[in-house]
């Protein structure tokens, strides 16, 4: 079973900064088969990159995937008020069909 | 507009059973995997169990085989998932999700299982 690492934790930044966030697995996984989603507080999680670099519909410009084997990268180019939130990246498997990392928090500075 | 609407949450006892139900509207269902992920308070995300968009092909977690069933009716446009043999480490909200891109495309907005006595 394929685990997933998400690094940082916790995040501390300012609006207009830049985050980065990294999602290392504990083997190679194919980059069709990771994506990144995004969580506020009482809410579902919404899609935000497939295929380690495809941008989800709707999804502004902003956020970009990148990455391939075992490390993987989530940017936010600037941070708008409403990216502060839980990240978690994904990876599509066999059994289990799904693993998620532990995720990274981003958090208003 | 897509939309996944779970129902069925709620409290239990240990070792009681629960079924959910995910009414979807918006998109052709039968054309669509799905799946169920929970969330326990608190925690991160953890995928719970898969079925092929004709029902032929499923998966579960290790953590509920044996103890959770997955099942959808096309014709009704819902997807459901039988819990027994409920454990405290069950209690979790429970997403309805649909698959696409090999990734989780669409989310419900959960239902919340507590499990205790």
């Amino acid at each position: 079973e394929i685990v997933l690492t998400q690094s940082p934790g916790t995040l501390s930044l300012s609006p207009g900064e830049r985050a980065t966030l990294s999602c290392r697995a504990s083997q190679s996984v194919s980059s069709s088969y990771l994506a990144w989603y995004q969580q506020k507080p009482g809410q579902a999680p919404r899609l935000l990159i497939y295929g380690a670099s495809s941008r989800a519909t709707g999804i502004p410009d902003r956020f970009s995937g990148s990455g391939s084997g075992t490390d993987f990268t989530l940017t936010i180019s600037r941070l708008e008020p409403e990216d502060f939130a839980v990240y978690y990246c994904q990876q599509y498997g066999s059994s289990p069909k799904f693993t998620f990392g532990g995720g990274t928090k981003v958090e208003i500075k | 507009e897509v939309q996944l609407v779970e129902s069925g949450g709620g409290l239990v006892q240990p070792g009681g059973s629960l079924r959910l139900s995910c009414a979807a509207s918006g998109f052709t269902f039968s054309s669509y995997e799905m799946n169920w992920v929970r969330q326990a308070p608190g925690k991160g995300l953890e995928w719970v169990s898969y079925i092929s968009s004709s029902g032929s092909t499923i998966y579960y977690a290790d953590s509920v085989k044996g103890r959770f069933t997955i099942s959808r009716d096309n014709a009704k446009n819902s997807l459901y998932l039988q819990m027994n043999s409920l454990r405290a480490e069950d209690t979790a909200v429970y997403y309805c999700a649909r698959g696409a891109y090999l990734s989780v495309d669409y989310w419900g907005q959960g239902t919340l299982v507590t499990v205790s006595s």
